[in-house]
This record gives C-alpha cells, structure tokens and sequence, in this order.
C-alpha cells in the first residue's frame, strides 16, 4: 500500500503477556517513529530509528519496552510482561529523511486486561 | 509537566467563519512546530508547519502564526468548512526536524453547517 501500514488494528491481551506490533513504513522512507497515545492525550514520543539504528530512544518508558527494525524497512515494538497502563493506541510514522514531514499509520490499539 | 499546551480542548464554529486554535509552550530550545489533524479510527495527518525563523506560514485555507516572545502559536482556518471537524494537534521539536515531536492533548474542532 502506499501509506504506513500498522498491524493488528486492534490487540486484547492479558496482563503478563508479550505483545508484538508491526510497522510496515512507507518504501523508501529511512525514519522510523513509535509514538504511544493514552485517552486523552496527545501522541508521547517513543523512539526513532534512522534505517536500521534507533537514533534515539530515550521515550521508551522501561525496560519492557523494545523495538526493533533488522533491515531498514518492518519495525517491530515489543512489550513484556505487560500491564494494564500500557493500554494506549500505539502509533507508527515514517518520513523520507528525518528532516521531512512524517506519515502517520492508523495505530494500533492494545488493550490489556 | 506538558512543554506544548492546548488549554481549550474544543472548539465550535459556524461554517465559513474563521476557526482560531490556539497553543502554547514552554520549551525555549523548540524550535520547528507543526499542526496534525487527525479523524476517528485514523493517524494524525500533517497540516502545515512553521520554523522558528518565521513568524507566519500559509497555506491555502490554513495559516500558523508563531510568536516566539511569548511561545505561541495560532492555527488560523479560514473560511471554516464542516470537513475540518476533526481534533487537532499542535507539535514542537527542538531538531529543527521531524525527528522527535513533543504534542499537545488536541483541541477537537466542530464546525457548524
């Protein structure tokens, strides 16, 4: 497709459990970002990658937080032993450089329980 | 501690008339701000963007006014039209870029046929 694609839509999980959610950027585009946004909130700033290395991740709440994108291109956020606060819509955007504007995909809304 | 506030969190206007959305921040390192608009179910969609070197940047319909003096920023519509209902977003980086972008709660737009 030709914009950012995030999967699944829509994930219930139970307290404790690992969750995956996948990032399919834009082709071509060598920025990465994982936001997270709470009911109420605004999008809260998680990490960037600029092609394969996280350029910054100073967002990622603790420990239980990780991503990763191994060629350049998919990015994958992992959450361990989740809890109930990290119930959220998880965003994910890509822009051309880091510089240009970024294109938001739909989220993906985690819901723990 | 929000570094990018939008203290009305709606607005209403009447279809043709100006829709002014107001933010501010705390941040004097910002330095690149930005407007997301943003649907039900959907990610937020750039709107238009303003460097710290300028104080007005304009778009067809849309307009951003920043006052660096006293760290604010206005979104002006004009004329307003019912397809703007939606929430907006204000945003700030301190990278002059894309890369890490610090967001208001939003401000949810209504507009009146």
């Amino acid at each position: 497709g030709a914009g950012v694609s995030q999967t699944p839509s829509n994930k219930v999980t139970e307290k404790g459990k690992y969750v995956e959610l996948r990032c399919d950027p834009i082709s071509g585009h060598t920025a990465l970002y994982w936001y997270r946004q709470s009911l109420g909130q605004g999008p809260e700033f998680l990490i960037y990658f600029q092609g394969t290395g996280a350029a910054d991740d100073s967002g990622l709440p603790n420990d239980r937080f990780f991503a990763v994108r191994p060629e350049g291109s998919v990015s994958t956020l992992k959450i361990q032993r989740t809890e109930r606060g990290d119930s959220a819509v998880y965003l994910c955007a890509s822009s051309l450089t880091g510089n240009t504007e970024a294109f938001f995909g739909q989220g993906t809304r985690l819901t723990v329980v | 501690d929000q570094q990018v506030k939008q203290n009305s969190p709606s607005l209403s206007v009447q279809e043709g008339r100006i829709s002014i959305l107001n933010c501010d921040y705390t941040n004097s390192m910002f330095d690149y701000f930005l407007w997301y608009k943003k649907y039900p179910a959907e990610g937020p969609t750039f709107l238009i963007s303003i460097s710290s070197i300028k104080d007005k940047n304009e778009d067809g319909r849309f307009t951003v006014f920043l006052n660096k003096s006293a760290k604010h920023l206005s979104l002006h519509i004009v004329p307003s039209q019912p397809g703007d209902s939606a929430v907006y977003f204000c945003a700030a980086s301190d990278t002059g870029a894309n890369s890490k972008l610090t967001f208001g709660k939003g401000i949810t737009l209504s507009v009146r046929p």
